[in-house]
């Protein structure tokens, strides 16, 4: 079955590295995603990784992969107040189910200065 | 480029009327979707797309429906609204299999 879950809360300081997880449970994923809200807005798309990868680094954003897991993350480096919103982690599917994109619950990131 | 346009931007409906939340996007893409977004529970997929005239369902479906009779126009029918449809609804479309999704703004709606 496909079931995406991420923790609802995270607090960080101004300057901390903040570290975002989500788990999933189908293997058959393709693309992992990693998607930022904030408030009142849609969804803007922030990074991907492809399934057989392990890591992506892209500025501030880095994306780790443990396939044997399932487990994903996101680290933003340098955190800052405006990185305050909410993340959700997102699988996509191969094959006839290529349009299904799947989010978890969202984490809510808070930056205190 | 208008990306993906979503009208209304707010509703609010009475038990039992019908509607449709409008989907339109001119990037020519062929994958588009329908998610709904409730405190907590993170955005569901209730119908999907991955090319004109070609539809699936997502999670939760039940009380909507959707066609694809382009590639441009996505329209989502509540056939008969309930206090439980509450919440709001991004349509959100893709190229193809490999990349994210971009969303519209989303409609916010109000079943009284």
């Amino acid at each position: 079955g496909e079931d995406v879950e991420q923790s609802l809360f995270l607090s960080v300081r101004e300057g901390d590295s903040s570290v975002i997880n989500c788990t999933y449970t189908d293997s058959s994923s393709t693309y992992l995603y990693w998607y930022k809200q904030e408030p009142g807005a849609g969804l803007q798309l922030l990074t991907y990784i492809f399934s057989n990868m392990d890591m992506k680094q892209d500025q501030r954003l880095t994306v780790l992969l443990n396939k044997k897991d399932k487990h994903l993350s996101l680290r933003i480096a340098d955190t800052q107040t405006g990185d305050s919103a909410i993340y959700f982690c997102a699988e996509s599917f191969r094959d006839n189910q290529g349009g299904k994109l799947i989010f978890g619950q969202g984490t809510e990131l808070s930056v205190k200065p | 480029n208008a990306g993906v346009t979503q009208t209304p931007k707010f509703q609010v409906l009475k038990t039992g009327q019908s509607m449709t939340l409008q989907c339109a996007q001119d990037m020519n893409h062929e994958y588009m979707s329908w998610y709904r977004q409730d405190p907590g529970m993170g955005l569901r997929l209730i119908h999907y797309s991955v090319g004109a005239g070609i539809t699936d369902q997502g999670e939760v479906p039940n009380g909507y429906n959707v066609s694809r009779s382009t590639t441009e126009d996505f329209p989502l029918r509540l056939l008969s609204a309930a206090p439980s449809q509450t919440s709001v609804y991004f349509c959100a479309s893709r190229p193809g299999q490999v990349y994210g999704y971009t969303f519209g703004s989303g409609t916010r709606l109000t079943v009284v």
